[in-house]
């Protein structure tokens, strides 16, 4: 899996855009780039998966630039439900059966 | 919607002791996996299962560790002797088959405390 930098922590208020950034340099061809968020004591949550340009659901997108080399996670609009943990993850995924290696993630705080 | 659901949602159990952390996937599902969270660290996998054998683990995921799908609908992770260390949240999830993907859904999680 290709290494991640991701900032430790953000803040925000409710109601604004929210942008994370995960750096990962050493993106290999074949990788692609996965969000999950956590909330406090429960279990992560897949958000969103991408390979190049613009992914969208219903709760995020998912920007990644020509190079690759980073990624952006954007939530229009945020509350204060979604105050959680938010981890990049970057790799080849098979058919199932992945193993998932999460890091320390970004913890983002929505305030009133 | 369904959901990965994972009993008890506490346990507490003496050093030593045996424990078994019990989780039901999602019915569709064939892979199943557990991770573990030690309070303010990352979430670490121990394993995945398919076709009622193990397909990877790490080296956390040591002899003190097993796994099982007993039946149709459950999947349990036993730890034989526990230790203070494997004091953690545990979580299980599962995953589908389809499109190559890192979506996995995760349960709510059973909290071990071990004393």
């Amino acid at each position: 899996l290709a290494k991640t930098t991701q900032p430790i922590s953000m803040d925000s208020y409710e109601g604004q855009e929210v942008n994370i950034t995960c750096s990962h340099n050493n993106i290999a061809t074949n990788d692609y780039i996965t969000w999950y968020q956590q909330f406090p004591s429960q279990g992560p949550r897949f958000i969103i998966q991408g390979y190049k340009t613009k992914v969208t659901n219903e709760v995020a997108s998912l920007f990644i630039p020509a190079d690759r080399k980073s990624s952006t996670l954007s939530l229009p609009r945020v509350s204060l439900s979604d105050t959680a943990v938010y981890y990049c993850l970057v790799g080849v995924p098979r058919g199932a059966g992945n193993m998932l290696t999460f890091g320390g993630g970004t913890r983002l705080m929505v305030k009133p | 919607e369904p959901e990965v659901t994972q009993t008890p949602s506490h346990q507490v159990t003496q050093m030593g002791q045996e424990v078994i952390l019990r989780c039901v996937p999602i019915s569709n599902h064939l892979y199943f996996y557990w991770y573990r969270q030690i309070l303010g660290q990352k979430v670490e996998f121990l394993v995945s299962f398919y076709n009622n054998e193990i397909s990877e683990k790490s080296e956390i995921f040591d002899d003190q560790f097993s796994v099982e799908r007993p039946d149709g609908s459950n999947f349990t992770l036993k730890i034989r002797s526990t230790k203070l260390e494997d004091s953690a949240m545990y979580f299980c999830a599962s995953s589908g088959q389809g499109q190559p993907s890192y979506e996995q859904y995760f349960g709510p999680g059973t909290r071990l405390t071990v004393t």
